[in-house]
């Protein structure tokens, strides 16, 4: 059970370029999110889907897409980098809808934007 | 906005003593979370407390809610160095968003 799974680890974009950022769970949640953790900011949510077909904003969604075409998948677009968006981004699912359940994090991806 | 903050941002303390950090956060809530982050990795969850519960224990850890001061405590007991991390609180309302806050760092000296 290999639990949340993102890909890459490790990332370095050159300003304007898009990349998307795989998650991928395996646990048959409903509810998959990214948040971005910054130093002194904790984290912060992006962007979160509560089904395959339906994502929603959440505290910091300017600059990212994201798509829930499938249950397990839920990958995270930058569509043109940006120095700001340098950072560590975590994706997390639970097992039911709405904020109740503990999340499941992936291990991170970390990100420089040059 | 951040719903949640974390108090102490560090705090280091040594090997067998207990740790105690709080939490306060802004608006109603249905649950509060708390999570560990060891350096470089993913958070993990420990313990959740609704909030009709005013206090709930797993092993060494000890959680305190109190919805009228819009606040809650980690106490971790006869702490090890192997607790070094950081710890988060997340709230959880009646959205469908966990909002985190910026984190106690502890650090157990041996």
């Amino acid at each position: 059970n290999a639990g949340v799974t993102q890909t890459p680890k490790f990332q370095v974009l050159k300003t304007g370029q898009s990349m998307t950022l795989q998650c991928a769970q395996d646990m048959n949640h409903e509810y998959m999110s990214w948040y971005r953790q910054d130093p002194g900011m904790g984290l912060r949510l992006i962007h979160y889907s509560v089904g395959a077909g339906i994502t929603d904003q959440g505290e910091v969604p300017n600059g990212y897409n994201v798509s829930r075409s499938t249950t397990e998948d839920f990958p995270l677009r930058l569509l043109s980098a940006a120095p700001s968006q340098t950072s560590v981004y975590f994706c997390a699912s639970s097992y039911s809808k709405g904020s109740n359940e503990k999340l499941f994090f992936g291990s991170g991806t970390q990100l420089s934007v040059l | 906005s951040q719903q949640g903050e974390e108090d102490p941002q560090a705090l280091s303390i040594q090997e067998g003593e207990n740790a105690t950090m709080n939490c306060s956060y802004k608006t109603s809530i249905n649950n509060l979370q708390w999570y560990r982050q060891n350096s470089g990795r993913g958070l993990v969850h420990l313990i959740l407390i609704r909030s009709n519960e005013r206090e709930k224990h797993s092993g060494r850890l000890r959680v305190t809610l109190d919805t009228s001061k819009k606040s809650s405590s980690l106490l971790i007991t006869a702490s090890r160095a192997a607790d070094t991390a950081s710890y988060f609180c997340a709230s959880g309302g009646s959205n469908y968003k966990l909002t985190f806050g910026k984190g106690t760092l502890l650090t157990v000296n041996p």
